[in-house]
């Protein structure tokens, strides 16, 4: 089985000031991970994921993250956030034997302060 | 990518009536479909699976007599709230799976469904 953590359910930061939302995952076998991000009333936007390869990985609106096998984390970075990224963000896991099985984590709200 | 709609995009209805949502693949043929549940500031709920020309395969818990799909087409999906209750107002998503190598699942932009 495969679980997802985030463990800030809130983050606010200062417009402009970089940002790390974080996420750690669990599971016996490999998978894929992605973040997803919701803006109010809307379904989620794709913003990366990480299949193979580089374990960076840059994604649309200037955010990237960071693939770590060891620590099994995948946590999210911008180096410098705009009001139009409050949103909420979710990291997500498939399994490879199960891509079609997506497992979110529980989101954490960005909220940006001018 | 993929492009998903959904219609309606909210809906407010009273209780006992029933209530359908589409969704739909614009731009590609969608062969599996997924829908979720989300409830205020928490994540999405996977309900069930929806497969073209079969049965859809519902996760533990949710009654699929109580929630109707139909993947009649490779393009559309739909949910269908039967007898909806206030209980049942949520934000409703669905998604579609490309197996393009990219694995990946393509969310529309939901439905809020407030029964009255």
């Amino acid at each position: 089985a495969q679980s997802v953590t985030q463990l800030d359910s809130q983050v606010p930061v200062f417009e402009e000031a970089p940002v790390e939302l974080r996420c750690n995952y669990s599971s016996s076998v490999s998978v894929y991970l992605f973040w997803y991000v919701q803006y109010p009333n809307q379904g989620l936007q794709l913003l990366l994921k990480y299949l193979s390869g580089s374990t960076l990985v840059k994604g649309i609106n200037g955010f990237e993250a960071e693939f770590n096998k060891s620590q099994t984390s995948f946590h999210l970075r911008k180096p410098s956030v705009h009001i139009s990224d409050t949103a909420e963000y979710f990291c997500a896991v498939t399994p490879y034997s199960s891509a079609s099985k997506i497992i979110f984590g529980s989101g954490t709200r960005l909220s940006i302060r001018p | 990518g993929a492009v998903v709609s959904q219609h309606p995009s909210w809906v407010i209805c009273k209780s006992g009536t029933s209530v359908k949502i589409e969704c739909r693949s614009l731009d590609f043929q969608a062969t599996t479909m997924f829908w979720y549940r989300q409830f205020p500031k928490q994540s999405l709920m996977l309900m069930a699976t929806s497969n073209e020309g079969s049965k859809a395969t519902y996760e533990q818990g949710v009654e699929k007599d109580k929630f109707l799909i139909n993947h009649a087409s490779l393009t559309l999906s739909t949910l269908t709230v039967t007898s909806a209750h206030p209980e049942d107002s949520s934000f409703y998503i669905c998604s579609v799976y490309r197996d393009s190598g990219a694995d990946t699942q393509y969310f529309g932009p939901g439905t809020r469904l407030t029964v009255l």
